[in-house]
């Protein structure tokens, strides 16, 4: 139980383009979902917090209008890299909480590795 | 003071023998801690969570909390290499419902 899914797994694009990034929760509703960015031998680093229906919270320092989150349902969240530059390149991970499990347990997914040319 | 923070290590340990993963936490009234791991290129997947002081054992794994000295670390008994990975500690701080704040990670070496 409590399996989270990226598509696509890994992406590679043009510098100027827009790529978009899905999270499905496949087994539970999930109440909250995240989205994570982790740069090689770093640790992850969140860049906002999406609950359905509603605006995500940003974290400080995460440009709103270039990381646009959209939480469209309890088993959905995308997240759109817009006008993609090389240094937006990293591994992109999402994950979910559960009213199933226990509240504050987050549940990856796979993650998604973008590479900007 | 970072948040939470972990030794980066490498830290290698002989197969059979027991792992030590220590994490200290600078906020003292958090109330949640969580310890995943990481494969290279992978994403984390959760080993333990722990809520209260003391141990917490889940197979060969066992979580230690204390929350007076603000810390918490995890042990792994008989040591596989299937082991070697990067061990992420995470804390919720106190005031947030569920935003994880992860250590940099110790990176956990089994040799045969």
């Amino acid at each position: 139980g409590a399996v989270v899914s990226q598509h696509p797994s890994r992406v590679i694009c043009k510098s100027g383009t827009s790529v978009k990034i899905e999270c499905r929760s496949l087994d539970f509703q999930a109440t909250t979902m995240f989205w994570y960015r982790q740069f090689p031998k770093q640790s992850l680093m969140l860049m906002a917090t999406s609950n359905e229906g509603s605006k995500a919270t940003y974290e400080q320092g995460v440009e709103k209008d270039k990381f646009l989150i959209n939480h469209a349902s309890l088993t959905l969240s995308t997240l759109t890299v817009t006008s993609a530059h090389p240094e937006d390149s990293s591994f992109y991970i999402c994950s979910a909480t559960t009213l199933a499990g226990v509240a504050d347990t987050q549940y990856f997914g796979p993650g998604t590795r973008l590479t900007v040319l | 003071q970072k948040e939470v923070e972990q030794n980066s290590g490498p830290l290698s340990v002989p197969e059979g023998a027991i792992a030590s993963l220590n994490c200290t936490y600078s906020d003292r009234g958090s109330q949640s801690f969580f310890w995943y791991r990481q494969y290279s290129g992978k994403s984390p997947e959760l080993i333990m969570s722990i809520y209260s002081n003391g141990d917490k054992e889940d197979g060969r794994f066992t979580a230690q909390l204390n929350k007076a000295s603000q810390y918490v670390s995890l042990l792994i008994r008989d040591s596989q290499p299937s082991d070697s990975a990067t061990y992420l500690c995470a804390v919720i701080p106190r005031g947030n419902t569920d935003k994880l704040i992860f250590g940099t990670g110790t990176r956990l070496q089994v040799f045969p």
